[in-house]
């Protein structure tokens, strides 16, 4: 199974400031890729698929990028909301695999 | 807007089968073009894909559960289900419906204990 690596685990973030998120696959999953926040209590909300396409309502300072094995998500400026789990996801393999989670938390 | 809804028993004895069923409301889930999943999530901890059943019919199970996960639909009541059988302390998580990448329910935690 294709193994999913996020980086790092805990990125503190002052409100306003930019948080980029990576995440790395241990063989290409072309741009199958898609993320997810999830905060305490809830289920995880699809923020963006095939590596940079944003779901239905998601603010525009939510994006993606990359392709193949390496992949990046950048909150342009964090709002109060945005602090939260974010996971990448493979939908490339079966079966699809989840990275580890990296907490974002006020600074 | 899709919504679904998961149900089953909380709390479920180790050895026995846990079996869980997703309700969908606002769309047909024999409309084609979406595959319908479970995912879990221990408690903290990362998610994991169970399985799919594909509008066509078709299942995909994680082979790490493969031999004890069976995902089946009930057209006629709009529902898919999922049975877990002999079932561990290991199996204790939120369980999640889907469809597709992005409706998910807002989970159900199960249970294994005596």
């Amino acid at each position: 199974e294709i193994v999913m690596t996020q980086s790092p685990a805990t990125l503190s973030v002052s409100p306003g400031e930019r948080a980029t998120l990576s995440c790395r696959a241990s063989q290409s999953v072309s741009s199958n890729l898609a993320w997810y926040q999830q905060k305490p209590g809830q289920a995880p909300r699809l923020l963006i698929y095939g590596a940079s396409t944003r779901a239905t309502g998601i603010p525009a300072r939510f994006s993606g990028s990359g392709s193949g094995t390496e992949f990046t998500l950048t909150i342009s400026s964090l709002q109060s909301e945005d602090f939260a789990v974010y996971y990448c996801q493979q939908y490339n393999n079966w079966p699809f695999t989840f990275g580890g989670g990296t907490k974002v938390e006020i600074k | 807007q899709v919504q679904l809804q998961e149900s089953g028993p909380g709390l479920v004895k180790p050895s026995q089968t846990l079996s869980l069923t997703c309700t969908v409301s606002g769309g047909s889930i024999s409309s084609g073009g979406y595959y319908w999943s479970w995912i879990r999530q221990h408690p903290g901890k990362g998610l994991e894909w169970i399985g799919y059943i594909y509008y066509s019919g078709s299942t995909y199970y994680n082979p790490s559960l493969k031999s004890r996960v069976t995902i089946s639909v009930d057209t006629s009541k709009n529902q898919f289900s999922l049975k877990l059988s002999s079932v561990t302390a290991a199996d204790t998580a939120v369980y999640y419906c889907a469809r597709g990448l992005e409706d998910w329910g807002q989970g159900t935690l199960v249970t294994v204990s005596s």
